[in-house]
């Protein structure tokens, strides 16, 4: 089945980096992302990777792609307040279906 | 103007009741999802429409219906609401396949049943 896990809670110090982790089972996925909800709003897509990648950049935000292990992470650097936020991990599924499976969400606290 | 809106944003209601959630869209998209959000338990697809005639159930559609009356349209009802459907509802559209299937999300509708 398909199915995208992560941890629920991650706290770092104003600008530090913050590495959020996930793991997927669907060694099919074609598509990977990263989307941020701040309080009170919808998810927005921060980035995304194609599975012939290992690696994208994007300013402060690095994302890696392990498929040997079926990792994905997302690497903020310099962390700000403004990135306090849940993230969520999401795989395009393999069906036709154009369908998102989504983890859990990270939540991340940003200490000043 | 905001791509994706949602309505109500906030709705209170007594368990028993009807309820529908409604969603439009300006981006043109042919494809729109509904999902619920619990704390912890991340966004669970209930339904998703390709197009005005193509409705397809979601992992969790047990007590919801849908409608997609036109193709910026998709609407969620609650036939008879129960505590348990208390939750974060979102709606969500994308373009049709070619693209990278990014879904692009409306602000969400808190509805609390009592």
């Amino acid at each position: 089945g398909e199915d995208v896990e992560q941890s629920l809670f991650l706290s770092v110090r104003e600008g530090d980096s913050s590495v959020i982790n996930c793991t997927y089972t669907d060694s099919s996925s074609t598509y990977l992302y990263w989307y941020k909800q701040e309080p009170g709003a919808g998810l927005q897509l921060l980035t995304y990777i194609f599975s012939n990648m290992d690696m994208k950049q994007d300013q402060r935000l690095t994302v890696l792609l392990n498929k040997k292990d079926k990792h994905l992470s997302l690497r903020i650097a310099d962390t700000q307040t403004g990135d306090s936020a849940i993230y969520f991990c999401a795989e395009k599924s393999s069906s036709n279906t154009g369908k998102l499976i989504f983890g859990q969400g990270t939540t991340l606290q940003v200490k000043p | 103007d905001a791509d994706v809106t949602q309505t109500p944003r906030n709705r209170i209601t007594k368990t028993g009741k009807r309820i529908m959630l409604e969603c439009s869209q300006t981006k043109g998209h042919d494809r729109m999802y509904w999902y619920r959000q619990d704390p912890g338990l991340g966004l669970r697809l209930i339904y998703y429409s390709f197009d005005v005639k193509d409705i397809n159930k979601g992992e969790i559609s047990d007590g919801y219906s849908v409608s997609r009356q036109a193709q910026a349209k998709f609407s969620l009802s609650l036939e008879s609401a129960i505590p348990n459907q208390t939750a974060l509802y979102f709606c969500a559209t994308s373009d049709s396949p070619g693209h990278t299937y990014e879904q692009y999300f409306g602000p969400g509708t808190r509805l609390t049943v009592t």
